[in-house]
């Protein structure tokens, strides 16, 4: 199963949003309500900012919202602050074969 | 608060198994999913697998056959064996939960196995 395809970069003014995608097929993504997103700064753990395609955990500002159309999910940041570079990923449910499959990621860079 | 730490040898020669430890703390193993997540140096990262606190497993296809993961429930922890190490498999290797929905929502920092001779 390959992994999920992101773009390799995103860019934005502070203040302005960016919108970074994730494709898969019908056997992950578009298969199943299990879309997730992970913000990754340098040196640093995964945080978990998008689940279940559109839910937010606690503590993560609504800037962040998640959707999904057909076999690809979106990731939206509204309002786009300094601290928000870094590394996003996403990953998706895959079904029995395998359970997780991650996109590519995709550096998000505040102008 | 849930909190996970890995522990285990930095430095593991080619051929020879990897073993990592996540000790859980702030949580009961029980009832919960727990697994193993890696990226090597500069490149995304990957699913290797997870295990139910009942001892049922899932691993990735692509290292299935070399991969153990065990949990020990009386010491909160659960574990990662991966055989026959080569280079490939240097990474940051993360212990998580895996929360509800198919998430993760909580990691550990991270502990970095390099693979060399």
């Amino acid at each position: 199963q390959s992994a999920l395809t992101q773009p390799p970069s995103a860019s934005g003014s502070p203040g302005q949003s960016v919108t970074i995608s994730c494709t898969g097929t019908s056997s992950d993504v578009g298969g199943y309500n299990y879309v997730s997103w992970y913000q990754q700064h340098p040196g640093k753990a995964p945080k978990l900012m998008i689940y279940a395609v559109s839910k937010r955990p606690s503590g993560v500002p609504d800037r962040f919202s998640g959707s999904k159309s057909g076999n690809t999910a979106s990731l939206t940041v509204s309002g786009l602050q300094a601290e928000d570079e870094a590394d996003y990923y996403c990953s998706s449910y895959g079904g029995s074969k395998i359970s997780r499959v991650f996109g590519t990621g995709t550096k998000v860079t505040v102008l | 608060q849930v909190q996970l730490q890995e522990s285990g040898p930095g430095l593991v020669k080619p051929s020879e198994t990897l073993s990592l430890t996540c000790t859980v703390s702030g949580d009961s193993i029980s009832p919960s999913y727990w697994g193993w997540i890696r990226q090597p140096p500069g490149k995304g990262l990957e699913w290797i697998g997870y295990i139910y606190y009942s001892g049922s497993t899932s691993y990735n296809p692509s290292l299935k056959s070399r991969v153990t993961i065990s949990v020990d429930t009386s010491k909160n922890q659960f574990s990662l064996n991966l055989r026959s190490v080569t280079a490939a498999d240097t990474a940051v290797y993360y212990c998580v939960r895996e929360g509800s929905n198919w998430s993760l929502d909580y990691w550990g920092q991270g502990t970095l196995v390099t693979v060399s001779s």
